[in-house]
């Protein structure tokens, strides 16, 4: 079953704008963490915020802000003021089973994200 | 500061000849250490992950392997590589024992099949 669902293949905004890419999750663990990374044309993966299951508030990091909704297991990334630097693909992962000891971290199918001029 | 390499950067190899992928991770001691693989214009599937020396844990079946003869060395092999072994290959180190585990990700290598 697929744990980590993006439903956005693609998605456009306009410069200066700010744009939410979405994430939704399935576990039935209590504890687990959320991830977002960015991958540039260049392939590396950059880790952009972090949000754990007991945070109770929403992550933020510059530009980035992760909008966490527990009981609809979603977890939307949110960047603000876009720049032409953040067309890239981003990638939405959950790591499940920290109490257990559990390395797992699985990975969304991704969203690219273009940023207009 | 930590940084992480991998090399080589790109590689081309014909189907059936031997494959070996390093990875190594500067300025942290006993991390954990990951190996993936994207498919074009995928996500990423976990392949291997260790948490000490000689310590591999493999998360797919598939006619690759790995070893972490180092603390802070991990490399990725093959015997006979198919077609299907054609990606984006990708090296990532997390902190033992974070509550968070973030990983933290090389610059990768593509690899071709031919």
């Amino acid at each position: 079953a697929q744990k980590i669902t993006q439903t956005q293949p693609g998605m456009f905004v306009q410069e200066k704008e700010a744009v939410t890419l979405d994430c939704t999750y399935d576990t039935s663990d209590p504890s687990y963490g959320l991830f977002w990374y960015k991958q540039p044309s260049s392939g590396e993966m950059i880790f952009l915020i972090y949000q754990g299951s007991y945070d109770q508030q929403n992550a933020t990091e510059g530009r980035y802000s992760l909008n966490f909704q527990k009981a609809r297991k979603s977890a939307n990334l949110v960047i603000s003021a876009s720049q032409l630097g953040d067309s890239a693909m981003y990638f939405c992962a959950m790591r499940e089973g920290r109490d257990t000891g559990g390395f797992k971290t699985i990975f969304g199918a991704g969203t690219r994200l273009f940023v207009k001029a | 500061s930590q940084t992480i390499h991998q090399w080589p950067a790109t590689l081309v190899q014909p189907v059936g000849s031997p494959l070996s992928l390093e990875c190594t991770v500067e300025g942290t001691s006993n991390p954990n250490l990951y190996w993936y693989r994207q498919a074009a214009g995928r996500g990423l599937q976990l392949l291997f992950y260790s948490v000490g020396i000689g310590q591999i844990s493999s998360e797919v079946p598939q006619n690759l392997s790995a070893s972490r003869p180092q603390d802070r060395q991990f490399i990725l092999s093959s015997k006979k590589l198919l077609l299907s072994d054609s990606g984006f290959y990708l090296c990532a180190w997390s902190v033992a024992g974070s509550y968070t585990d973030t990983q933290y990700f090389g610059p990768g290598t593509r690899l071709t099949v031919l």
